[in-house]
C-alpha cells in the first residue's frame, strides 16, 4: 500500500538553482495538491490539480510551477530557488470532485535553500 | 473566506490525562470537518471526520462533534498515551467547488510518562 510517494525526501539547494519535486499516487485519485508547511503557519496550498489535464493556483503559487503528467503524477518545480522557499513540501491526493473524502498525504520533502 | 482557528501549543500532558484541543471555524455553506494527525517525520493522516451538524467522528479513542451552533469541532480523548505525541490539525472542506481544504496551524501535543 504505497499511497502517495514523494521524491526526494531531503534536498539542499543553492540560491538560483532549479529542481523538481516528484509525486505519484496509486489510489486512482482525480485530485492532487502541493502544500508547503512552515512553523506557525500550518499548511498552505501552492497549486492543485482537480483532474488530469488541469492545474490551478492556490494561496502561495509565486516561484513555483506544476505539471500534471498523467493521472498518477503531479510534479512541482522551482525554477530559481530562493531562501524563502526553504520548507517542508507535501503532496496530497483525494477522490472525486464534490465529495467529502479526506486527502491522503505523502511523507514530505524537506528542502533547504542556502 | 474560510478559516480554521486552533491553538499552536505545545500542549503538555501527563500520560492518562484528559485531552481537549479546541477548533473553531468560519465557513459559508455546510463544510465537512476533519482532524488530521502528523507524527514526527511523516505526512498528515486522517484521524477522524464529520460531514454534517451533530455528527460525531471517532477513531483510536479520539472523538469530535460537529457543532454548527458554535462553529466548533473540538478534539477529545479520555486518556492520552505517550504514543499520541504528535501535531494535530483541524481542517474543513468546502461544501462546493473542487474540495478545497483549509487547515488550522496545528497543535503540538507532548505526552510525558
Amino acid at each position: 500500500n504505497a499511497g502517495v510517494t514523494q521524491t526526494p525526501k531531503f534536498q539542499v539547494l543553492k540560491t538560483g538553482q532549479s529542481m523538481t519535486l516528484q509525486c505519484a499516487q496509486d489510489m486512482n485519485h482525480n485530485s492532487m495538491y502541493w502544500y508547503r508547511q512552515d512553523p506557525g503557519m500550518g499548511l498552505r496550498l501552492i497549486y492543485y490539480s482537480a483532474s488530469e489535464g488541469t492545474t490551478d493556483k492556490g494561496e502561495v503559487p509565486n516561484g513555483y510551477n506544476v505539471s500534471r503528467l498523467n493521472k498518477r503524477e503531479f510534479s512541482l518545480r522551482l525554477e530559481s530557488a530562493a531562501p524563502s522557499q526553504t520548507s517542508v513540501y507535501f503532496c496530497a491526493s483525494s477522490g472525486e470532485l464534490y465529495s467529502n473524502q479526506p486527502q491522503h498525504f505523502g511523507d514530505g520533502t524537506r528542502l533547504s535553500i542556502l | 473566506g474560510n478559516s480554521v482557528t486552533q491553538m499552536e501549543g505545545p500542549v503538555t500532558l501527563s500520560e492518562e490525562a484528559f485531552l481537549t484541543i479546541n477548533c473553531t471555524y468560519t465557513a459559508t455553506g455546510y463544510p465537512s470537518l476533519f482532524w488530521y494527525v502528523q507524527y514526527p517525520g511523516e505526512g498528515l493522516q486522517l484521524l477522524l471526520k464529520a460531514t454534517k451538524a451533530d455528527d460525531k467522528g471517532s477513531n483510536k479513542g479520539f472523538e469530535a462533534t460537529y457543532r454548527k451552533e458554535t462553529t466548533s469541532f473540538h478534539l477529545e480523548k479520555g486518556s492520552v498515551q505517550v504514543s499520541d505525541s504528535a501535531v494535530y490539525f483541524c481542517a474543513l472542506s468546502d461544501s462546493g467547488g473542487y474540495q478545497k481544504v483549509t487547515f488550522g496551524i496545528g497543535t503540538k501535543l507532548q505526552v510525558i510518562p
